[in-house]
């Protein structure tokens, strides 16, 4: 089965640039999203089609893609961007697939 | 504004089966594609399955769970259903339903508030 890989934690100071990354096969290949989840709320997809904002997404968020490696950037980070951040593609054989997530301690 | 919410029983026993409902609010169950999701405690997200009836009715699910999955829509009532048997403790997560955009690889653009569901005796 399709695996996606993160690091399991990343950590950065107020007003710096967050770099979480996700790493699988053949994955730029395939179009990545990311998702936001804070404690008790449900996901909410921040980047998708690996460089897209959703309305109402801070311009701060932003996505890239090549080889085997997609990351999701954060600039100027703020304390509310404090969450889990969870990598997602589409896999013709598995389906759905995220990566285990990646808590930004901000 | 799309808006979804999931219900069903908060606890099932061994063995048992899972049935949970997934109501959807300003848009139409029969023109989008919808997913069910799951996020044990402590654990990462889980893509269960997909379905959409555009056109015709046409479900995916995870391999790992094909077998005991089964997700159905109810256009009259703008529900969607998940049933998933003989649970065992590592059913007990957060489910989640989500509208499902399938344009460029498959992602999920509006969740539901999540269900608790714990599988104890």
């Amino acid at each position: 089965s399709y695996e996606l890989t993160q690091p399991p934690s990343v950590s950065v100071s107020p007003g710096l640039t967050a770099t979480i990354t996700c790493s699988g096969d053949s994955l730029g290949d395939k179009y990545v999203c990311w998702y936001q989840q804070k404690p008790g709320q449900s996901p909410l997809l921040v980047i998708y089609q690996d460089n897209r904002r959703p309305s109402g997404i801070p311009e701060r968020f932003s996505g890239s893609s090549s080889g085997k490696t997609a990351t999701l950037t954060i600039s100027g980070t703020q304390p509310m961007d404090e969450a889990e951040y969870f990598c997602q593609a589409w896999d013709s054989t598995t389906g759905g697939v995220f990566g285990g997530g990646t808590k930004l301690t901000v | 504004q799309v808006q979804l919410q999931e219900s069903g029983p908060g606890l099932v026993k061994p063995s048992e089966t899972l049935s949970l409902t997934c109501t959807v609010s300003g848009d139409s169950i029969g023109a989008s594609y919808w997913s069910w999701l799951r996020r044990p405690a402590g654990k990462g997200l889980e893509w269960i399955g997909r379905i959409h009836t555009i056109g015709y009715v046409n479900v995916n699910y995870n391999p790992s769970l094909k077998g005991r999955v089964t997700m159905s829509v109810d256009t009259s009532m703008n529900h969607i259903s998940l049933s998933l048997s003989s649970v065992t403790a590592a059913d007990t997560a957060v489910y989640y339903c989500a509208r499902t955009l399938s344009s460029g690889g498959a992602y999920f653009d509006y969740w539901g508030q999540g269900t608790l569901v714990t599988v104890s005796s």
